[in-house]
């Protein structure tokens, strides 16, 4: 069926560390994986995306990886900040790209 | 700027009534969506519309109805509200996709309490 696995449902790290969420997804023929960040009362915004005919993408502290053998993806944050405490959701696309099947979330807490 | 609205924003209900959330979008947009997000469940996909005339079901479709009023509108019903339809509902947009998907956009979410 329709499914992705998030991990871990919360995390966290000193403020300057790393953090890293993954997913997995069910379906073989899926071919794009954007990652939503959502502040406390905000609604979800799209942070970054990859589609599978790429292995990573980097935006400043924010990269996505790729491996569509093993069917997963993961969120990696660098020199974490405060700013970046927030729930991140990953979603894949399914039935082509009709729609998105998200994971269930992760609750990243930066500690000063 | 061109948005997604939601109203009302917040609506506490009891057992039985009948409910209705409504989207609103200026971006143009063909497709929207329903979701609702429950702490540890994530965001889960009720309906779709992918033009007015195009109604879909989503994961957990039961207990709730669509209406597609105009490529700019999308209302969501609950025709018999049950306490554990209490939830956060967000409504979203997009572009239709082109080889793979697109960014949904979402609104700024209804906050149901049922009673």
């Amino acid at each position: 069926g329709e499914n992705v696995e998030q991990h871990p449902s919360t995390l966290s790290v000193q403020e300057g560390d790393s953090a890293v969420i993954k997913c997995t997804y069910s379906d073989s023929a899926s071919n794009y994986f954007p990652w939503y960040k959502q502040e406390l009362g905000k609604r979800p915004q799209l942070i970054i995306d990859i589609r599978s005919n790429v292995g990573e993408k980097k935006d400043q502290r924010i990269a996505v990886t790729l491996n569509k053998t093993a069917k997963h993806f993961s969120l990696h944050i660098t020199e974490t900040q405060p700013e970046d405490s927030a729930v991140y959701f990953c979603a894949a696309s399914f039935r082509g790209a009709q729609k998105l099947v998200f994971g269930q979330g992760t609750r990243l807490t930066i500690n000063p | 700027d061109a948005d997604v609205t939601q109203t009302p924003r917040n609506r506490i209900t009891k057992t039985g009534k009948r409910i209705m959330l409504e989207c609103s979008q200026t971006k143009g947009h063909d497709r929207m969506y329903w979701y609702r997000q429950d702490p540890g469940l994530g965001l889960r996909l009720i309906y779709y519309s992918f033009d007015v005339k195009d109604i879909n079901k989503g994961e957990i479709s039961d207990g709730y109805s669509v209406s597609r009023q105009a490529q700019a509108k999308f209302s969501l019903s609950l025709e018999s509200a049950i306490p554990n339809q209490t939830a956060l509902y967000f409504c979203a947009t997009s572009d239709p996709p082109r080889s793979s998907g697109v960014e949904q956009f979402f609104g700024p979410g209804t906050r149901l309490t049922v009673l």
